[in-house]
């Protein structure tokens, strides 16, 4: 069964900061990884999506990597903005399911 | 075009009433996905559907949850008899197809008094 850790659970840094979230799997077949925001009393809001053969995706300021053999993901955000803050949660889609498994996710607040 | 909606955006209820949950999914999309995510806990897969079929109905809590899904397009969540721990924000989520890009919606807000 697929497990999903994310870590740190909670990040507060000053506004302006490069950032790393991190995000480890324990079953390595994976068919993707997607990293999700969720603003308090939100659905949430797709940011990336990594298909396995790949090794990472970009948007804007977000960079997204995958490193399968060793079962982890990372979300690097640089030049954090107070607008920012909220919750990210990664998702992995396991190669034998179409479920995805989710992280408890990250509570980020960037502040002024 | 649209994203996902959701309707009710918040539903209060007494604990034995029933209640329907609907997800309007993005245009086009064959998959969509029930997720139930609780104060202080993570997203809880429910269930999922391909088309008007749910190949797995595995993550349904009890026998008190029933979804569907009609045309390929509009889905419904049934809780029948609700408790008190059915409270929780109920998300739905829809992909072009299974193991695609997920989009969310804004989630109804379940209160059972």
């Amino acid at each position: 069964k697929q497990e999903v850790t994310q870590i740190p659970a909670a990040l507060s840094v000053p506004e302006g900061e490069n950032l790393v979230l991190n995000c480890s799997f324990t079953d390595s077949a994976i068919y993707n990884l997607q990293w999700f925001r969720q603003d308090p009393g939100k659905g949430l809001t797709s940011l990336l999506l990594i298909q396995s053969s790949q090794r990472e995706q970009t948007s804007g300021r977000l960079n997204a990597s995958l490193d399968k053999s060793s079962g982890r993901s990372t979300l690097y955000i640089a030049a954090s903005q107070p607008g920012d803050s909220a919750t990210y949660l990664c998702a992995v889609t396991s190669g034998g399911s179409y479920i995805p498994t989710f992280g408890r996710g990250t509570s980020l607040i960037v502040h002024p | 075009g649209a994203g996902v909606s959701q309707s009710p955006s918040n539903k209060v209820t007494e604990k034995g009433k029933d209640v329907e949950l609907r997800c309007d999914p993005i245009s086009g999309h064959t998959a969509l996905y029930w997720y139930r995510q609780s104060l202080g806990q993570g997203l809880e897969f429910l269930i999922y559907f391909q088309g008007n079929s749910a190949p797995d109905k595995s993550g349904l809590p009890s026998d008190r949850f029933s979804a569907e899904r009609t045309g390929g397009s509009v889905s419904t969540l049934t809780i029948q008899r609700t408790q008190q721990e059915d409270s929780a924000v109920y998300l739905c989520a829809s992909s072009l197809e299974v193991r695609y890009e997920q989009y969310f919606g804004p989630g109804t807000r379940l209160t059972v008094t």
